[in-house]
């Protein structure tokens, strides 16, 4: 299947720093790349839908100024968490999709876990 | 608004038991679904993918069976292993245009194998 690879797996920085969250698909192009967020013991939650060259689309209660979206090309979505804070601790992960359509599949990447302390 | 169920949440079974994890959703009209593992502080890998036409699906000792109509899904493990111990996930994709493989995801079911 189709490969999607998330860089960093883990960090921790400072309340009030930003950290950067890099997604690729490495051998495929995405247009669309979708981020999820999962706290403790609870189930993955769709936070965004990223789109090449346009805005991101946010799902309810998501705060577009603090979770920066960027799709700049076809291959790379990146997820900037800006002025975090210790309720942003939490497993940052995305997917996409394979609009070759060898398959209907979605395609995670690795995740990033983020601690904020 | 879609809303995926899993049940149980936990469960804990000997070696070499069959298992049957449960999932369903309130909206039949879906594109997909899949089943998911996650070990502890680690992303997910994609076990099984059924198609909304599909009744089932076999990988090695999984078997995941689709009843879309009544909006419920099953993954059978047979002859479980200690190393099955994770946590399963389904989720289901509500369209089908490419670009929006967005998923829905379930509450989840901790699985704990017992030497």
């Amino acid at each position: 299947g189709a490969v999607v690879s998330q860089h960093p797996s883990w960090v921790i920085c400072k309340s009030g720093t930003s950290v950067k969250i890099e997604c690729r698909s490495l051998d495929f192009q995405a247009t669309t790349m979708f981020w999820y967020r999962q706290f403790p013991k609870q189930s993955l939650m769709l936070m965004a839908t990223s789109n090449e060259g346009s805005k991101a689309t946010y799902e309810q209660g998501v705060e577009k100024d603090k979770f920066l979206i960027n799709h700049a090309s076809l291959t790379l979505s990146t997820l900037t968490v800006t002025s975090a804070h210790p309720e942003d601790s939490s497993f940052y992960i995305c997917s996409a999709g394979d609009p070759g359509g060898r398959s209907t599949e979605a395609f995670f990447g690795q995740g990033t876990r983020l601690t904020v302390v | 608004k879609q809303e995926v169920t899993q049940i149980p949440a936990a469960l804990s079974v000997p070696e070499g038991e069959n298992l049957v994890l449960n999932c369903s959703f309130t909206d039949s009209a879906i594109y997909n679904l899949q089943w998911f593992r996650q070990d502890p502080g680690k992303g997910l890998t994609s076990l099984l993918l059924i198609q909304s036409s599909q009744r089932e699906q076999t990988s090695g000792r999984l078997n995941a069976s689709l009843d879309k109509s009544s909006g419920r899904s099953t993954l059978y493990i047979a002859a479980s292993q200690p190393g099955d111990s994770a946590t399963y996930l389904c989720a289901v994709r509500s369209t089908f245009n490419f670009g929006n493989e967005k998923l829905t995801f379930g509450t989840g079911t901790r699985l704990t194998i017992i030497p």
